[in-house]
């Protein structure tokens, strides 16, 4: 079974700061891939970023990095300059292989309320 | 490109009723996947349909079932509701079901179902 464990439930940041949301998973599935996704107050997933169990290089888009550290087992994201839009929820996810042959949906953590305050 | 979109956006039933949602995928794409989203639960897993073949199934009970048509629309559908079927339903739309690894999945504004 897959689990993501997100360990803040909220966090209050200044703007322009830069802020790291952790994210620790476990799985049994050598091939895996890691998401985090925004949710604002709307409702709607946004995808910010993707890393694969097997990329060698932490994965950036634009002010989203991941920092993967596979031994650990820790996928967190890095916002850099944070702006008063990133304030939502913030959900690390995962999708394996899965054990019967066919893929599994995403296993989601419980999420990260982030603010950003002026 | 028009985005993933979920009917109704709003929905209120009493318990012991039926609700079918809706969800149209982005243009092309061919995998539909459900999910709800409850204060309690957190996000889970309901389902996965491609090309009109449910592929994988989250652990919920048989109240809960959906279909995909020939066009990837996809409806799910709860029988028999319960007062914790209250929660927001989201759909997500892929181009391939996955398989692992990458397969970027595109979110509707789901729908939020209230059961009195």
């Amino acid at each position: 079974a897959q689990k993501i464990t997100q360990t803040q439930p909220g966090m209050f940041v200044q703007e322009k700061e830069a802020v790291t949301l952790d994210c620790t998973y476990d799985t049994s599935d050598p091939s895996y891939g890691l998401f985090w996704y925004k949710q604002p107050s709307s409702g709607e997933m946004i995808f910010l970023i993707y890393q694969g169990s097997y990329d060698q290089q932490n994965a950036t888009e634009g002010r989203y990095s991941l920092n993967f550290q596979k031994a650990r087992k820790s996928a967190n994201l890095v916002i850099s300059a944070s702006q008063l839009g990133d304030s939502a929820m913030y959900f690390c996810a995962m999708r394996g292989g899965g054990s019967g042959g066919g893929a599994d949906g995403l296993t989601f953590g419980k999420g990260t309320h982030l603010i950003i305050q002026p | 490109k028009a985005g993933v979109t979920q009917t109704p956006r709003y929905l209120i039933k009493t318990r012991g009723q039926q609700v079918t949602l809706s969800c149209s995928p982005i243009s092309g794409h061919r995998s539909v996947s459900w999910y709800q989203q409850t204060p309690g639960q957190g996000l889970q897993f309901l389902f996965e349909y491609f090309s009109e073949t449910q592929r994988n199934k989250g652990n919920f009970p048989g109240r809960f079932s959906g279909r995909q048509f020939s066009n990837s629309r996809s409806e799910m559908n709860v029988s028999t509701l319960e007062l914790g079927d209250s929660a927001l339903y989201l759909c997500a739309s892929s181009l391939l079901m996955g398989q692992g690894g990458y397969n970027e999945q595109f979110f509707g504004p789901g729908t939020r179902l209230t059961v009195l």
